[in-house]
């Protein structure tokens, strides 16, 4: 596709439900990001794959959180029993290249959950 | 990483400079500094990328000093649609994958 692809745009879930966020990233790229991002703040990095190996998920909140990409293309971010301090957007980014440094990451436009 | 600080917001108007200064005292030898644009309801859109010096593109200028502790990421004659926050990184070649987003600076340009 064009661009980093995420599903669905919103999202509304009651406390307590399990919810499963999609990624599409940039056909060929290697790794893939996601990110946290509350009401005002800046995003806030989640984990990190590159191709299938999910290199870093030192930001993930709580053992709640889990993601995975099996094929090193689309990804998945579940929350689990999910709580009202999950409610943020969940942005997902991918790049080219295996180091962020080398080249842009470019992101999708976001997945809003609200728990109610 | 070295921490980064911006303006929490700026004003301006249609066709004038603007120029957002972000400080980064602990920046590291093999520390880049990235600007990054956010519109509402989208994700960040890269914007420039710089080690030192100048670097221009189509969208942007971004200056570093010599002692890169800070840089200064100007955009030529801003319109309404400019209007956006505008992030700040320090990414660390080697180093891991993330990029470390700060709170950004407001731009709001008025007609």
């Amino acid at each position: 596709g064009a661009g980093v692809s995420q599903s669905p745009r919103y999202k509304v879930a009651k406390r307590g439900q399990d919810v499963a966020l999609r990624c599409d990233p940039i056909s060929g790229h290697v790794s893939l990001f996601w990110y946290q991002q509350a009401l005002g703040q800046g995003p806030e990095f989640l984990t990190y794959f590159q191709n299938e190996a999910q290199l870093d998920k030192s930001g993930l909140p709580s053992d709640r959180f889990f993601a995975e990409r099996p094929e090193g293309s689309v990804s998945t971010l579940k929350i689990q029993r999910t709580q009202q301090e999950d409610s943020a957007v969940y942005l997902c980014a991918s790049s080219f290249a295996r180091e962020v440094m080398n080249t842009e990451a470019f992101f999708g436009q976001g997945t809003r959950l609200t728990v109610v | 990483l070295a921490k980064t600080t911006q303006p929490i917001s700026m004003d301006s108007y249609e066709g004038q400079e603007v120029n957002i200064t972000c400080s980064h005292n602990n920046i590291a030898t093999n520390d880049y500094i990235t600007w990054y644009q956010q519109f509402p309801s989208q994700g960040p859109r890269f914007i420039i990328q710089g080690y030192k010096t100048k670097v221009t593109n189509e969208v942007a200028s971004l200056f570093i000093p010599a002692d890169r502790k800070s840089s200064t990421l100007s955009l030529p004659r801003v319109s309404l649609s400019d209007t956006a926050v505008y992030y700040c990184l320090v990414v660390r070649n080697n180093a891991g994958n993330m990029l470390t987003f700060g709170g950004g600076t407001r731009l709001m340009v008025k007609p």
